[in-house]
């Protein structure tokens, strides 16, 4: 079956600098791409998402593009906030026909001001 | 987009006891699906809820164990049965949504579990 592999935490970042975390997968076929995130105390929130190759998501500043020939997915902000300090899990789907998600380890982002 | 609430959102638990955790979904969804997170760690599905149906369980988790009901579209229940430490968890309860593509997955607050 499909899986994942994130990049281990935890990462600690000053304000404003730039986050790469890494992501990559291995799958049968072409699966779905997600980011999670989640903050302290609270549930998962979906950050952003691709379905096909090339695809870009996008959201709150956060970009990941689907490659496909890398099998990756990674996720970036130019310019980190505090308020972003959370923890990201990286999610592709099984490719089964219910489309289940599997989580990675997740990283958790500690940013300081 | 769907909100997802959960009750309780924590407990302290004696071990050999149960402790069943609630659902609700504000719209009807096509799957829930019931997580554990242990601590520091990742999500791990425990089953899928089916509607009028009996819960379609993942490896290494059991009816037993984990009996769950989903009486209608948009509430669902995981009990956890005879605990023990090793259940601490979190506990999360996810829906599918019906629109998007894919279909966007939400996600509840969690229920944070101590069993002492």
């Amino acid at each position: 079956g499909n899986s994942v592999t994130q990049m281990e935490g935890p990462v600690t970042l000053s304000e404003e600098a730039f986050l790469t975390i890494n992501c990559t997968y291995t799958a049968t076929g072409y699966p779905s791409l997600f980011w999670y995130v989640q903050y302290p105390g609270e549930g998962l929130q979906l950050l952003l998402k691709a379905t096909k190759a090339d695809d870009k998501g996008s959201n709150k500043g956060f970009e990941a593009t689907y490659r496909k020939e890398t099998t990756s997915f990674h996720l970036e902000k130019g310019s980190v906030q505090v308020s972003d300090s959370a923890v990201y899990f990286c999610a592709p789907d099984d490719g089964g026909s219910q489309g289940n998600l599997i989580f990675g380890k997740g990283t958790k982002l500690s940013v300081k001001p | 987009s769907a909100v997802i609430s959960q009750k309780p959102s924590r407990d302290i638990c004696q071990r050999g006891t149960s402790l069943t955790i609630q659902c609700q979904v504000d719209s009807q969804v096509t799957m829930m699906f019931w997580y554990r997170q242990q601590p520091g760690q990742s999500l791990t599905l425990i089953a899928t809820a089916n509607q009028g149906s009996e819960a379609t369980y993942e490896s290494g988790f059991v009816i037993d164990k984990f009996p769950i009901s989903r009486p209608n579209l948009t509430f669902s229940t995981l009990t956890v049965s005879n605990m023990s430490p090793e259940d601490s968890s979190i506990y999360l309860c996810s829906a599918r949504g019906t629109s998007g593509s894919p279909y966007e997955q939400y996600f509840g607050p969690g229920t944070r579990l101590t069993v002492t």
